[in-house]
């Protein structure tokens, strides 16, 4: 089946020290989302690839960043996590050729900072 | 610009009772309009997606949704709750642009009482 796959899916790190999320596709769709999302709360776009081109959110910490080396994959840097990095991270794809192209989602990694 | 507000951020239920979670839309072009769901520690799934073919969308689960213009809503109902519909639910629409980005609501959690 076509999926989204986020490895991995449980992530333990330290305060400060730097991790990586990552996010892969068989959809072959040209937008990949990173979304964090915290307790109780919906998530939060962080960035996004249309095909190669990188588009951040105004309000996303420069601690984050982000690389697509090909259709497939994305990933998801942090630089130096602080305790109010813990949440959820999820990736999705979507098509975007159109606005009524849903967005499909990963299954999160949970990343807790010690 | 485009924004999406859910009502009650928890709905208790009881098994078999109707269920309806609300949203309400604001967007200066004609919207698209989706429901998601999601359980503890997973991804967001779609439930069902409104595109402006029809005004009532059935989606996966039971669940449908009904497009009133003339209200800015797009309430998610099911007319018999069952114990596994206990997620958090997540109304979002379509932003137009560039890669389409989805503007979530704040999210409901459903309970439901056995």
């Amino acid at each position: 089946d076509a999926m989204v796959i986020q490895n991995p899916r449980y992530q333990v790190t330290q305060f400060g020290k730097p991790v990586t999320l990552s996010c892969s596709q068989t959809l072959n769709h040209n937008v990949m989302y990173w979304y964090q999302q915290k307790s109780s709360q919906a998530p939060k776009l962080l960035f996004h690839y249309y095909d190669k081109d990188f588009n951040n959110e105004a309000d996303t910490p420069d601690n984050f960043q982000s690389r697509r080396p090909n259709t497939s994959f994305c990933f998801l840097d942090i630089r130096s996590p602080g305790l109010g990095d813990a949440a959820m991270y999820l990736c999705a794809t979507s098509r975007a050729t159109s606005a009524n192209n849903e967005q499909f989602f990963g299954p999160g990694t949970r990343l807790t900072v010690l | 610009a485009q924004s999406v507000t859910q009502l009650g951020s928890h709905v208790s239920v009881s098994e078999g009772a109707l269920v309806l979670l609300r949203c309400n839309y604001s967007s200066s072009v004609p919207p698209y309009l989706f429901w998601y769901v999601q359980y503890p520690n997973q991804g967001l799934q779609l439930l069902l997606k409104y595109t402006s073919a029809a005004t009532l969308v059935k989606g996966i689960n039971g669940f449908e949704a009904e497009f009133k213009k003339s209200e800015t809503s797009f309430h998610l109902t099911k007319p018999s709750a069952h114990m596994s519909d206990a997620a958090e639910y997540f109304c979002a629409v379509s932003s137009w642009g560039s890669s389409y980005k989805l503007i979530f609501g704040s999210g409901t959690r459903l309970l439901v009482r056995p």
